[in-house]
């Protein structure tokens, strides 16, 4: 079974401070996304990696930055918290479709709680 | 800027009861996933459907592609308390590695 994993539940930052958000998957999967999930908004996809060293922004990128040194690490920083950063990070990861499809499943960690205060 | 809307956004049943959650969007997907996601835990896929008109059956979950490929729906019968969680549809575009979420629609099955 796919694993990915976050490496804190839960999280309380003030604001202003530096937060790294890491997410590690053991499927040798090219493809990772960072989401964050809000109440009645659905999941809304901030970056994600299809390669190491390669990024593309997703949909609400504002405030956020991704590091993917390695295959099976994806990072989401936030540079500088803020108080409307609170919420509830998803990490996932996929294999690309070879026919050009978009119809790979997504494999979700638990979640990472982040408060900012 | 694609869009998914789920409707109901909340859902409170007996056991035993049907319901059906749809999914809508004046966009094209080339592919649609369901996925369930419990307290505490991240989504999990439960289906993907990539025909228009494409009907899949799990267990007492039927899952359904409109024709135009811009909405499904999920139908449950004979709910079980099991049932309960936040559902959540995905679409998938070709030459994208990106998918669009719906809404949710929070379910509860009570006993």
């Amino acid at each position: 079974d796919v694993k990915v994993t976050q490496s804190s539940r839960y999280l309380v930052k003030r604001t202003g401070e530096k937060v790294f958000l890491e997410c590690v998957q053991d499927m040798d999967h090219e493809n990772m996304f960072w989401y964050r999930q809000d109440p009645g908004l659905g999941l809304r996809l901030i970056y994600f990696s299809y390669d190491v060293k390669m990024k593309e922004k997703g949909d609400i990128p504002e405030g956020y930055s991704v590091s993917r040194e390695k295959k099976e690490r994806f990072s989401l920083i936030l540079e500088s918290a803020s108080t409307n950063q609170t919420s509830m990070y998803l990490c996932a990861s996929s294999v690309p479709q070879s026919t050009g499809a978009n119809n790979s499943p997504l494999h979700f960690g638990n979640g990472t709680r982040l408060t900012v205060t | 800027t694609q869009l998914l809307e789920q409707s109901p956004q909340f859902l409170s049943i007996q056991e035993g009861e049907n319901l059906t959650v749809y999914c809508n969007s004046s966009s094209v997907f080339s592919s649609l996933q369901w996925y369930r996601q419990e307290p505490g835990e991240g989504p999990v896929l439960l289906v993907t459907v990539v025909t228009g008109g494409e009907v899949k059956k799990l267990k007492r979950l039927t899952f359904q592609f409109g024709d135009a490929r811009k909405d499904s729906s999920l139908h449950i019968t004979a709910a079980q308390t099991g049932d309960t969680g936040l559902y959540l549809c995905a679409g998938g575009t070709s030459g994208t590695y990106k998918y669009i979420f719906g809404t949710g629609t929070r379910l509860k099955v009570l006993a």
